[in-house]
C-alpha cells in the first residue's frame, strides 16, 4: 500500500495566486514527521518545511504553511503568492520509526507545479 | 547551497562497468543517505551511514554498496551495471538519527548507463 499519496500529477497555477498541493499518508505510528522538499529542473532538492505528529501548530516558511490535519492523515503545503520560480517537482515525504530504530525517509511520487506569467 | 557536495555531477558508463559515486556531508552531520531517482521507481533510499557504520538498508541491489570512511565521506559503488541503473543518485546527509531532523541533499549524480 502507498505510504504517501501525491494525488495531483501536474498543476497549472497563475502567477500570485495560492496553490495547495495535496498529500495524504499511511502510518500506525503515533511518532512521525512529514516533508516538503522542491526539485526544480536543475535537478536538486531542496528542503522547504517541516511537520512533526506532535507538533501542535502548523508549520510555516515564509510562503509556505503546512495544512497539517492529523486525523485526516493530510499535510497538504500551501504556497502563497506564487511567483515563477516556485515552478518545479514538490515531493512530500514522511519519516517514521523503523523497527531498527532508524527514520527513512519514504517519498510521494510528486508534483509538478507550474505558475504561468 | 546545501553544504551538501556530490562529485561528479555527471557520468556516462557502459553496462557492465563499475562506477563509484562520492559525498561529503555538511560539516558536522554523521549521517549521510543515498537515495536513487529514476523514471519508473521514483525517489528510493538505498542506504544509510551513520558515524561510519551501516545503519538501515533500503531498495539496494546487491550489485551496489557503499561506505563511510573516518572523515565522513561516503562512497557508493554500484558494478556490473545496467541500462536500468541509468537515474539521479543523491546524498543527502543529517546530524544525527533522531525523527525531526531534516536530510539535506547534494546536487545528485546523473548517471548515464548506454
Amino acid at each position: 500500500a502507498q505510504k504517501i499519496t501525491q494525488t495531483q500529477p501536474g498543476m497549472f497555477v497563475q502567477e500570485k495566486e495560492a496553490v495547495t498541493l495535496d498529500c495524504t499518508y499511511d502510518t500506525s505510528d503515533q511518532s512521525y514527521g512529514l516533508f516538503w522538499y522542491k526539485q526544480p529542473s536543475s535537478g536538486e532538492m531542496i528542503f522547504l518545511i517541516y511537520q512533526g505528529s506532535y507538533d501542535e501548530q502548523n508549520a510555516t516558511e515564509g510562503r509556505y504553511s503546512l495544512n497539517f490535519q492529523k486525523a485526516r492523515k493530510s499535510a497538504n503545503l500551501v504556497i502563497s503568492a506564487s511567483q515563477l520560480g516556485d515552478s518545479a517537482m514538490y515531493f512530500c515525504a514522511m519519516r517514521e520509526p523503523q523497527m531498527d530504530s532508524n527514520y527513512q525517509l519514504i517519498w510521494g511520487a510528486g508534483t509538478k507545479l507550474i505558475i504561468k506569467p | 547551497d546545501s553544504g551538501v557536495t556530490q562529485t561528479p555531477k555527471h557520468l556516462i558508463t557502459a553496462t557492465g562497468q563499475r562506477v563509484t559515486l562520492r559525498c561529503s556531508p555538511r560539516s558536522g552531520d554523521l549521517s549521510v543517505y543515498w537515495y536513487q531517482q529514476s523514471l519508473d521507481q521514483g525517489l528510493q533510499f538505498l542506504i544509510q551511514y551513520y558515524n561510519g557504520e551501516e545503519r538501515a538498508k533500503g531498495n539496494i541491489l546487491e550489485r551496489f554498496s557503499a561506505q563511510q570512511f573516518p572523515d565522513l565521506h561516503s562512497e557508493l559503488n554500484l558494478s556490473s551495471l545496467e541500462l536500468g541503473d541509468s537515474a539521479l543518485y543523491f546524498c543527502a546527509s543529517s546530524p544525527g538519527t533522531i525523527l525531526r531532523e531534516t536530510q539535506y541533499f547534494g546536487p545528485g549524480t546523473r548517471l548515464l548507463v548506454l
